[in-house]
C-alpha cells in the first residue's frame, strides 16, 4: 500500500466511449501527476498538477482530459481514445515544496487500459 | 538532450545468484538518481536515492552505486531470490528536483 490508490485497475473500452480514470492520494503531497506505460519504453510523463494548477502538459492528445479537483484527488477522462492508447496508466504523488523538495514519486497500482 | 539509458534490457539468472544493473545518464543539472522495483501489474516502488556526494548505499541485498563524474549508476543485487523478478527502472532528477527523466528499465526474472 502505497498511499496513492487507483480505480479502476483495469478497463476495456471502444473507441467511442467516455470513461474516466480516478487516482486519489492519502500522503499530504502537492504535487500529482499521470504517467503512460507502454511495452518496453520509458514511463512517459502525461501531466502535472501543483497545489491542483497544471503545470505540465507532455503535448498530450485531446482526447486525454485531466482534472484535478483537489491536491488529493487527480482524474484523467477519456474520450474516442485509439487502440495505440492501450497502456498502463499510472497516478503518482510526491511533495514538491519547501523541506520536501526532490521527495520520491510514489505510484498507484496503474489502471491497465484496453482500447478495442 | 537528458537522457537516462539502461543496460541490459532484459536479464535472467538462477535463484541465488549475484547480478549488476546499470545506469547511464546525461541528465544536467544532476540533483539526485533513484532506483526503482516495479512488479509485474504494479506501480514502481523506490528502493534507494542517490545524492551527488554518496559513492554507495545499501537496502538489504539491494547495493547502488553512483560515480558522478562518469554519470553512472549500477544497482547490485545479492544472494537473488524469486521475488526479486521485476523491472528496475533508474530515475534521475535534475533542475532542482523538479524535473525526472526515466529510464526504460532492465526487466530481470530469477529462474529456480
Amino acid at each position: 500500500e502505497t498511499g496513492v490508490t487507483q480505480t479502476p485497475r483495469h478497463l476495456v473500452m471502444g473507441m467511442t466511449n467516455k470513461k474516466s480514470l480516478k487516482c486519489e492520494q492519502h500522503l499530504g503531497h502537492n504535487a500529482m501527476y499521470w504517467y503512460k506505460q507502454s511495452a518496453k519504453k520509458p514511463l512517459e510523463l502525461m501531466f502535472v498538477y501543483n497545489f491542483k494548477e497544471q503545470t505540465e502538459n507532455n503535448s498530450v492528445p485531446s482526447r486525454f482530459s485531466p482534472e484535478c479537483p483537489n491536491s488529493s484527488h487527480l482524474f484523467l477522462h477519456l474520450h474516442t481514445l485509439q487502440p495505440e492508447d492501450s497502456a498502463l496508466y499510472l497516478c503518482a504523488s510526491r511533495a514538491t515544496s519547501g523541506r520536501f523538495k526532490g521527495g520520491e514519486l510514489f505510484f498507484g497500482e496503474g489502471s491497465r487500459l484496453t482500447v478495442l | 538532450k537528458n537522457q537516462v539509458e539502461q543496460s541490459p534490457q532484459s536479464l535472467i539468472i538462477l535463484e541465488g545468484k549475484n547480478c549488476t544493473l546499470q545506469c547511464n545518464y546525461t541528465v544536467s543539472p544532476f540533483s539526485n538518481l533513484r532506483w526503482y522495483k516495479q512488479d509485474t501489474g504494479r506501480g514502481p516502488v523506490s528502493l534507494t536515492i542517490m545524492t551527488f556526494s554518496e559513492n554507495t548505499k545499501s537496502n538489504g541485498r539491494y547495493t547502488a552505486t553512483l560515480d558522478a563524474d562518469t554519470k553512472q549508476s549500477s544497482l547490485h543485487i545479492t544472494a537473488s531470490q524469486l521475488s526479486d523478478s521485476a523491472s528496475y527502472i533508474c530515475v534521475v532528477s535534475a533542475q532542482g528536483a523538479q524535473k525526472l527523466v526515466f529510464g526504460q528499465g532492465t526487466r530481470l526474472t530469477i529462474n529456480p
